[in-house]
């Protein structure tokens, strides 16, 4: 089986930086993504990890540590356009994902 | 190709009746997911696709869903006797293989009434 723990919500102001947690536990493991998703649309891919570390990619990073089944996504820099709901998901040969974090950028 | 496409995107049906749902994957992806969605919850994993192999379906799916993939390529959701319960949005995606990323259709909004 497996369990995946994200916040419900963060606000945080237009500029700043915002670290969304995710604790997940599973029997089987291959990886950690990160979707986002904006209100009325699908999901979109931002970052995956399969090993242990920091993974950068522009504004938002990624962090993986396997042995504490925890992750976290990082986002810099904050742009209104970045509110939206944040969806964390195992790959645990499918694709589990937790119930999302809705993140409000406020001016 | 320009993506992963559901059809219909929006689908009223009166309780009792079934209703079918197409997803398109994008051309040479392998691998083929369903998810259930509703209003602030993440997506619920219905079932997925290995080629035209069922893998694994949840174990939360009552007998009145089914779904196909017959020839590796497109696939079909099928819900038999609606329930009000039913009412969500139905999200497809695809993948090249199972450790590379998902891209998501748009959706068919299921509402049951």
């Amino acid at each position: 089986g497996q369990n995946i723990d994200q916040p419900t919500e963060m606000t945080a102001t237009e500029g700043a930086i915002v670290q969304i947690n995710c604790t997940y536990q599973t029997s089987g493991f291959n990886g950690l993504f990160w979707y986002q998703q904006h209100a009325g649309e699908a999901p979109t891919f931002l970052s995956y990890n399969v090993l242990d570390g920091l993974e950068e990619k522009g504004r938002f990073s990624s962090f993986l540590s396997r042995s504490k089944g925890y992750s976290y996504l990082l986002l810099k820099e904050l742009q209104m356009k970045d509110s939206a709901s944040y969806l964390c998901a195992m790959n645990d040969y499918k694709l589990s994902f937790g119930a999302g974090t809705t993140v409000t950028v406020r001016a | 190709d320009t993506g992963v496409s559901q059809d219909p995107r929006h689908k009223i049906t009166k309780r009792g009746q079934n209703v079918t749902f197409r997803c398109d994957p994008i051309s040479e992806h392998n691998r083929l997911y369903w998810y259930r969605q509703t209003l602030g919850q993440g997506p619920e994993f219905l079932t997925y696709f290995q080629n035209e192999a069922q893998l694994e379906k949840s174990r939360l799916l009552s007998d009145r869903f089914s779904a196909e993939r017959p020839k590796g390529s497109f696939s079909t959701l099928e819900i038999q006797r609606t329930e009000q319960g039913d009412s969500a949005m139905y999200l497809c995606a695809s993948s090249l293989q199972g450790d590379t990323e998902a891209f998501f259709g748009q959706g068919t909004r299921l509402t049951v009434v």
